[in-house]
């Protein structure tokens, strides 16, 4: 356990609204991802943060914001939901003493299911 | 969650043989490995890493093999549980790189 939450776990909303999904993490980590997962593609990178107001876009970025005032605290916005936006999003930090995000094990989140209709 | 596990390549095993689930991976420069399990409706979950320097490393009925002239990895699941049933995927990362690149998994069904 890894002292990561997301919330909310579940959520529905309809296209064109904003929709914000929360991390928090309770052990001061300092590297923050987060990915979605589909069917067929693995999971791929939107955002990640390495440190607090420091963040850089992953590689499906597109439509989606972030923003991490507080150490613990990561929230993803998608900015005006599209179907395509349907999935499952999960949130990870970094534990490890290497100093580089990429060379420490990432541990995961409990996932929220978002549905856009 | 449980759509996870669609359009996977599927590994079935009898209870108490040992799996083996492979990775390609991509990158030559990689030097990190590890390999996550998920189980329906949840988070990936660490299972065991691997570093560059080594070819083989074990962990407790796991063990993970590199072959770094042919980029490939595998994971050895010995005397296979039900509770073993999950999808498996591998992920690499290199120096430098901030980033993990992920596979898409392979899903084991353990047969009673």
């Amino acid at each position: 356990d890894a002292g990561i939450t997301q919330s909310p776990r579940h959520k529905v909303t309809e296209t064109g609204t904003p929709v914000t999904l929360r991390c928090h993490q309770t052990e001061n980590h300092r590297y923050m991802y987060w990915y979605r997962q589909d069917p067929g593609h693995g999971l791929r990178l939107i955002h990640y943060s390495y440190g607090v107001k420091d963040t850089d876009k992953g590689e499906v970025s597109d439509g989606y914001s972030v923003s991490r005032s507080k150490t613990e605290d990561f929230l993803l916005t998608l900015e005006s939901a599209t179907s395509s936006q349907t999935s499952v999003y999960f949130c990870a930090i970094t534990k490890g003493t290497s100093g580089r995000g990429g060379l420490d094990t990432q541990y995961f989140g409990p996932g929220t299911r978002l549905t856009v209709l | 969650g449980e759509s996870v596990g669609l359009h996977l390549p599927t590994l079935s095993v009898q209870e108490g043989d040992n799996s083996i689930i492979n990775c390609a991976y991509s990158n030559s420069a990689s030097d990190y490995f590890i390999w996550y399990k998920q189980e329906s409706g949840k988070g990936p979950q660490f299972i065991i890493d691997i570093r560059s320097n080594m070819d083989k490393r074990q962990g407790q009925r796991v063990t993970v093999l590199l072959n770094k002239t042919v980029k490939h990895l595998s994971l050895q699941i010995a005397a296979t549980q039900p509770g073993d049933s999950a999808v498996y995927f591998c992920a690499e990362t290199w120096e430098g790189y901030q980033k993990v690149t992920f596979g898409t998994g392979t899903k084991l069904q353990v047969i009673p």
